[in-house]
């Protein structure tokens, strides 16, 4: 069975750069969209963008000016950077597969990583 | 941008109680549509995709439906385990999620 697990900083200040990256076990990134979500506290779930191995990336138009999804196949991980952030920003963030037919089906995730924006 | 509306946004409810989510998108999506269970502190659980194709595991009173732009998940016989936020999420662009549904015990 698959595994995610996102890691990175919990804190990051006001207009600074969040970067998370979320690495896969048990499974090889090659065929397969990957995906990051987030869920601030309490509210409902927001996908952010996604990226395949092959370089092809998909962004949530809300994000698109301030992010940054890219895939390291050698490390079987693949990370996220959220540019100029804001306390708007802070929540839960999800790494998670999506399905090889290219859907944004999201059939296994992270456990998550709950990021603060905060100075 | 498709949106997707969710209701009711809380539904209480007894064990063996049959219980109906509503999903509507904001233009046709055709069969595009996922519905996950969430429990507190865990990461999102896939149920169901097409919007009615579910997940192995899954058992079997869950159901989905669609009639035009509106989609139905509906738990027949609702178990403990089941109390959960639900959330679905279209697929045909992207992925935009419904604001969620909390199934509390009544």
């Amino acid at each position: 069975q698959v595994q995610l697990q996102e890691s990175g900083p919990g804190l990051v200040k006001p207009s600074e750069t969040l970067s998370l990256t979320c690495s896969v076990f048990s499974d090889s990134l090659g065929r397969y969209f990957w995906s990051w979500v987030r869920q601030p506290a309490g509210k409902e779930l927001e996908w952010i963008g996604r990226v395949h191995p092959n370089g092809a990336t998909h962004y949530n138009p809300s994000f698109a000016s301030r992010i940054t999804v890219s895939v390291e196949t050698s490390k079987n991980q693949f990370s996220l950077k959220l540019t100029s952030v804001t306390a708007a920003d802070t929540a839960i963030y999800y790494c998670a597969r999506g399905f090889e037919s290219g859907a944004t089906v999201l059939d296994q995730w992270g456990q998550g990583t709950l990021v603060t924006v905060s100075s | 941008d498709i949106q997707v509306t969710q209701s009711p946004s809380t539904l209480s409810a007894s064990v063996g109680d049959r219980v109906t989510i509503t999903c509507r998108a904001s233009e046709t999506i055709g069969d595009w549509l996922a519905w996950y269970q969430q429990k507190p502190g865990k990461a999102p659980k896939l149920l169901m995709h097409l919007g009615s194709r579910l997940q192995s595991g899954v058992p079997s009173r869950f159901s989905g439906s669609r009639s035009g732009t509106e989609f139905t998940l509906t738990i027949s016989s609702l178990q403990p385990d089941d109390f959960a936020t639900y959330y679905c999420q279209q697929y045909k662009l992207y992925a935009t999620f419904g604001q969620g549904t909390r199934v509390e015990i009544k």
